[in-house]
Parts: structure tokens; C-alpha cells; sequence
């Protein structure tokens, strides 16, 4: 059973507006979660990473928060852009790990239309 | 950009055949991963590498298998292709724990299709 689930699967949102995407865990113990950033073809790319202290992440016009307490998170992304247009993966590792084993989600494909 | 590179990026080949798909980081990172990831689905770790020497399986089953003879080079082989072999594989390398976390850098990918 994937640890990691995410919402919307897919959204379509027009140039310029602002989305919200979620991601729900259940990885334990918990020790950080990243939201990437996938386009076609290509490898992910990081765009936050959050430890368990840390509550809300900004990267340009990616923000990401968390509760570790209910286990969720979300990615706001504000005034889209065209190249917005991916799949953005939450992506939650355990502590204890020297690996830093990450447990994937599905991912959420974003199409931003002009 | 992160400097990790996969070759080749697209490749269609027979069953039966044995392949090698190459995987090279310059940014002297000690650890790196092969994912596997089928359209619309998670990526799913196959294979990793704490450094030379050290290969180890990871949480997916996989017919791979991979070497690591030196720090920057991590290639996956397939001895026989299968069609049940075609997806996209992606090579990743991490740096030391930073923020108390492992930053993953990841390669573009190589998309296989065994007809």
C-alpha cells in the first residue's frame, strides 16, 4: 500500500490563476517531505524540503506547508505560468534511514492552459 | 541544474537482448539509486549504492542488476530484455544529510521499450 497519497490526480487550471495541491502520509517515523517537480520525460527536480519543525517552505511561487500532526501537506502554487505544466510528486522520508529512503506518491499532473 | 547524466535517453530493443543503461554524476556524491516508474505511477526504487563496492536491491524486485566500481559511475544491466522490462528508469545520486535531510538529485531518464 503506497504510504503516500496525493490529490488532485490531475488539474487543469488557466494561465495565471492559483492551484493548491495535496499530499496525505502515513510514513513513520516521519523525518522530511520534498515536493518535485516532473516534466515529461524528464527526472524529478526538487522544490522544498521541510524537516518535522518546519511548517511552511517558499520557493518562488511554489509554497509548501505541512502538518505533521495530521500528517498532510499541500504545494500552493501562486500565478501560474505555462511552464507550470508537470506532474508534481510528494515524495515523504523516514527517519533512522542512512540511506534517506524516500516513499513516493503518484504525483499530481498539472496543466496549466493559456 | 544537477550535473547527472543518463545514457541513453530513449532506447527500443528486442527480447532476449542485453542491454546497459549508463548512469554518471560529477558532483562526487557517494550515494547513489535506480528508480523504475511506469506512466502515472510512483517512482520505485530498485537498486542503490552507499558507495564503491556497495551495491545493494531496493524495494521493488527487479531482473537488473549493477555495478559501482568507481564513484561516478553506476551502471544498470539487463542480461536478457523482456517486454515486462519496458518503463522509465531514473539514475539519482545524493550529497550529504543537509536540513537533516538527503538531497536526491536525479538524472533525465532513460525510456525503455522491449517489443
Amino acid at each position: 500500500k503506497n504510504q503516500v497519497e496525493q490529490s488532485p490526480q490531475s488539474l487543469i487550471i488557466l494561465e495565471g490563476k492559483n492551484c493548491t495541491l495535496q499530499c496525505n502520509y502515513t510514513v513513520s517515523p516521519f523525518s522530511n517531505l520534498r515536493w518535485y517537480k516532473q516534466d515529461t520525460g524528464r527526472g524529478p527536480v526538487s522544490l522544498t524540503i521541510m524537516t518535522f519543525s518546519e511548517n511552511t517552505k517558499s520557493n518562488g511561487r511554489y509554497t509548501a506547508t505541512l502538518d505533521a500532526d495530521t500528517k498532510q501537506s499541500s504545494l500552493h502554487i501562486t500565478a501560474s505560468q505555462l511552464s507550470d505544466s508537470a506532474s508534481y510528486i510528494c515524495v515523504v522520508s523516514d527517519r533512522g534511514s542512512t540511506l534517506g529512503r524516500l516513499y513516493f506518491g503518484r504525483g499530481t499532473q498539472l496543466t496549466v492552459w493559456p | 541544474e544537477a550535473d547527472i547524466y543518463q545514457t541513453p535517453r530513449y532506447l527500443v530493443i528486442g527480447t532476449g537482448k542485453k542491454i546497459t543503461l549508463e548512469c554518471s554524476q560529477t558532483m562526487g556524491h557517494d550515494k547513489m539509486y535506480w528508480y523504475q516508474q511506469d506512466p502515472g505511477m510512483e517512482l520505485h526504487l530498485i537498486h542503490y549504492s552507499y558507495g564503491v563496492n556497495s551495491t545493494e536491491k531496493g524495494d521493488l524486485s527487479s531482473e537488473s542488476t549493477v555495478s559501482r566500481i568507481r564513484t561516478e559511475h553506476f551502471p544498470l544491466t539487463l542480461e536478457s530484455a523482456r517486454p515486462s522490462h519496458t518503463s522509465q528508469y531514473l539514475c539519482a545520486s545524493s550529497d550529504v544529510e543537509r536540513e537533516g535531510a538527503y538531497e536526491q538529485y536525479f538524472g533525465p531518464g532513460t525510456r525503455l521499450t522491449v517489443t
